[in-house]
């Protein structure tokens, strides 16, 4: 199957770093992307990882291993407005599809 | 940037009626689009992939049937929920990715906002 699973929460200072991790399962899988959605709001894109390694994209960096089947998002100096829904999706097959991960949702304290 | 927009927004039904959503590419032709399913605090499903001028692609466990997927043209994909009931109540999602913009090298799908569904 096509699956990718994520920390369901984080919470985080402002000003801060976090991590969000994601795992995924292997199986004809391309590419990694990142996604944010805050409440009531269209997913909005982030970052992706075609190749192994580190994406870097202002405060957002994104990375990638396929050996380990894990990705992660790295948020730098987190702002109150980073408080959101944050989703790994993977691409399979098509060269479009992708398949949403299950989501974390990010909690940031002044 | 690639502009994708919904309509409606919001839809209220009865049980039973059937409803349509629409889904455009603004300033961009999309060959391709995709129809996501959203409960509340859960993730996005991928319903289906619409194809213009093709018969869509369902996801597994999704009835083609209740919902019908028309791509008749390279800027507009609609969604039909049929015979909507209850549980059919949730927040549905347009996507489409840009060759243009991405190159489809990022891989970036660009999101409609979102049509919230209810059905009393």
């Amino acid at each position: 199957g096509q699956s990718l699973e994520q920390p369901s929460e984080v919470t985080a200072v402002e000003g801060a770093i976090v991590q969000i991790n994601c795992t995924y399962q292997t199986s004809g899988f391309y590419g990694l992307s990142w996604y944010q959605q805050h409440d009531g709001g269209a997913p909005t894109f982030l970052s992706y990882n075609g190749l192994d390694g580190l994406e870097e994209t202002g405060r957002f960096s994104s990375f990638l291993s396929r050996s380990d089947s894990y990705g992660y998002l790295l948020l730098q100096e987190l702002q109150m407005k980073d408080s959101a829904s944050y989703f790994c999706a993977g691409g399979w097959g098509s060269a479009s599809k992708i398949i949403f991960g299950s989501g974390t949702r990010l909690s940031i304290r002044p | 940037g690639a502009v994708v927009s919904q309509h409606p927004s919001w839809v209220i039904c009865k049980s039973g009626t059937s409803v349509k959503i629409e889904c455009r590419s603004l300033d961009f032709q999309a060959t391709t689009m995709f129809w996501y399913r959203q409960f509340p605090k859960q993730s996005l499903m991928l319903m289906a992939t619409s194809n213009e001028g093709s018969k869509a692609t369902y996801e597994q466990g999704v009835e083609k049937d209740k919902f019908l997927i028309n791509h008749a043209s390279l800027t507009l994909s609609t969604l039909t929920v049929t015979s909507a009931h209850p549980e059919d109540s949730s927040f549905y999602i347009c996507s489409a990715d840009n060759p243009g913009t991405s190159g489809g090298a990022s891989n970036e799908q660009f999101f409609g906002p979102g049509t919230r569904l209810t059905v009393l």
